[in-house]
């Protein structure tokens, strides 16, 4: 069986500072791990994913996550965080038959001015 | 737009009444899934469809739901004898599965909001 653990469920930042998003899961196989992200009255979209090769992964605006295998983590991470980033952030997993995907209950994001 | 939708978007039902929701996936997307989301946590898988074939269903999916998917394209999820706990947002994700090993990503719809009165 696969879980996952997201240990903040609420992380307040201010403008500009960097932020960390903590993720661990638990798998006995190979997975897919995920980072999607639901904005403010919206539905979920999916951030980024990790399938394989480089364990460093990025989005389009400025988020990264990196896959530690040995620490089970798939933490995601953003360097300056801006106003438009104030969401819900899930990450998940999922296994190579990506018949559905396990989520994790969340971290609230909000940015403070 | 191409995106996967969902109807109704709300739907407010008294206790014991029946419920069903319609789910449109991205065209030509063969993977259809349902998903369960309550306050304050993640969405929960309930079931999934590779064409009109349901291939797995979660335990969280009792005798009162049942799902369709009859001819491949649209689904739907009916809720009968519904309960207070069963008020949620039911989301609906579709994906097209295509190469062995390969894979494939779930775009989720607006979801429907339920709330059993």
């Amino acid at each position: 069986a696969q879980s996952v653990t997201q240990l903040d469920s609420q992380v307040p930042v201010f403008e500009e500072a960097p932020v960390e998003l903590r993720c661990n899961y638990s798998s006995s196989v190979s997975v897919y791990l995920f980072w999607y992200v639901q904005y403010p009255n919206q539905g979920l979209q999916l951030l980024l994913k990790y399938l394989s090769g480089s364990t460093l992964v990025e989005s389009i605006n400025g988020f990264e996550a990196e896959f530690n295998k040995s620490q089970t983590s798939f933490h995601l991470r953003k360097p300056s965080v801006h106003i438009s980033d104030t969401a819900e952030y899930f990450c998940a997993v999922s296994d190579s038959s990506a018949s559905k995907i396990i989520f994790g209950s969340g971290t609230r994001l909000s940015i403070r001015p | 737009d191409t995106g996967v939708s969902q109807d109704p978007r709300h739907k407010i039902t008294k206790r014991g009444q029946n419920v069903t929701f319609r789910c449109d996936p991205i065209s030509e997307h063969n993977r259809l899934y349902w998903y369960r989301q309550t306050l304050g946590q993640g969405p929960e898988f309930l079931t999934y469809f590779q064409n009109e074939a349901q291939l797995e269903k979660s335990r969280l999916l009792s005798d009162r739901f049942s799902a369709e998917r009859p001819k491949g394209s649209f689904s739907t999820l009916e809720i009968q004898r519904t309960e207070q706990g069963d008020s949620a947002m039911y989301l609906c994700a579709s994906s097209l599965r295509g190469l062995a090993g390969k894979m494939d990503t779930q775009y989720f719809g607006p979801g429907t909001r339920l709330t059993v009165l």
